[in-house]
């Protein structure tokens, strides 16, 4: 059964870093990509990074392009995105999610980490 | 960059149907992906690839898609059915993962 728990939420100062990190089981993140999904209050889903499985690609939203870095431990089957620079419009629920399929869909969602950026 | 559009509300009886509508530029021409987000919790994947639905999913959801509308439609609406639902689809132009804004269901 694929699982995913993301942890590393908390209070950040605008200007100021964080990295949030998702622990796989139930698969091998080298054989799939995974994504970063953020939901701002009072907000929808916001697609924030994904990395291919070959772990040599990634791509972001323009929100938070030169600011979030999404990488992965294969050893640790554990995905991380490092933020800095963060606003407060980067408060939000972060989600990990399992992608599928071409074009790609997400099967597998942690319950995902709280981020909340404010002085 | 891709945008797709949702009303923010649909509001039906239980019993009855639910139609949400997803709009985009030739969106027919895209895989469409549909998620329930209850309060609290993950979303959940209802409707990928346009109709096809994961077996966890009542056969009560059912998708469409063609020319510049994609629908999610839920038959025999329950009080259970109430959440937000998103449309998502990858622009492979961009290489980005886009979300509709959501549609709040609400079961009068």
């Amino acid at each position: 059964e694929v699982q995913l728990l993301e942890s590393g939420g908390g209070s950040a100062q605008p200007g100021g870093s964080l990295r949030l990190s998702c622990v796989a089981s139930g698969f091998t993140l080298s054989s799939y990509a995974m994504n970063w999904v953020r939901q701002a209050p009072g907000k929808g889903l916001e697609w924030v990074s994904d990395i291919r499985g070959s772990g040599d690609t990634t791509y972001y939203a323009d929100s938070v392009k030169g600011r979030f870095t999404i990488s992965r431990d294969i050893s640790k089957n554990t995905l991380y995105l490092h933020m800095s620079g963060l606003t407060a419009e980067d408060t939000a629920i972060y989600y990990c999610a399992k992608p599928r399929g071409t074009p790609l869909y997400f099967d597998s969602w942690g319950r995902g980490t709280l981020v909340t950026v404010s002085s | 960059s891709y945008v797709l559009t949702q009303p923010p509300s649909v509001s039906v009886a239980p019993g009855k149907t639910a139609r949400i509508t997803c709009g985009g530029n030739n969106i027919g021409s895209y895989g469409v992906h549909w998620y329930q987000r209850r309060p609290g919790q993950a979303p959940v994947l209802v409707i990928y690839y346009d109709d096809d639905r994961p077996s966890a999913i009542p056969d009560r959801f059912s998708g469409s898609n063609s020319g510049n509308t994609a629908t999610l439609t839920i038959s025999r609406v329950e009080a259970g059915d109430e959440a937000d639902y998103y449309c998502q689809v990858w622009d492979t132009r961009s290489n980005h993962v886009v979300f509709g804004g959501g549609t709040k269901l609400t079961v009068l």
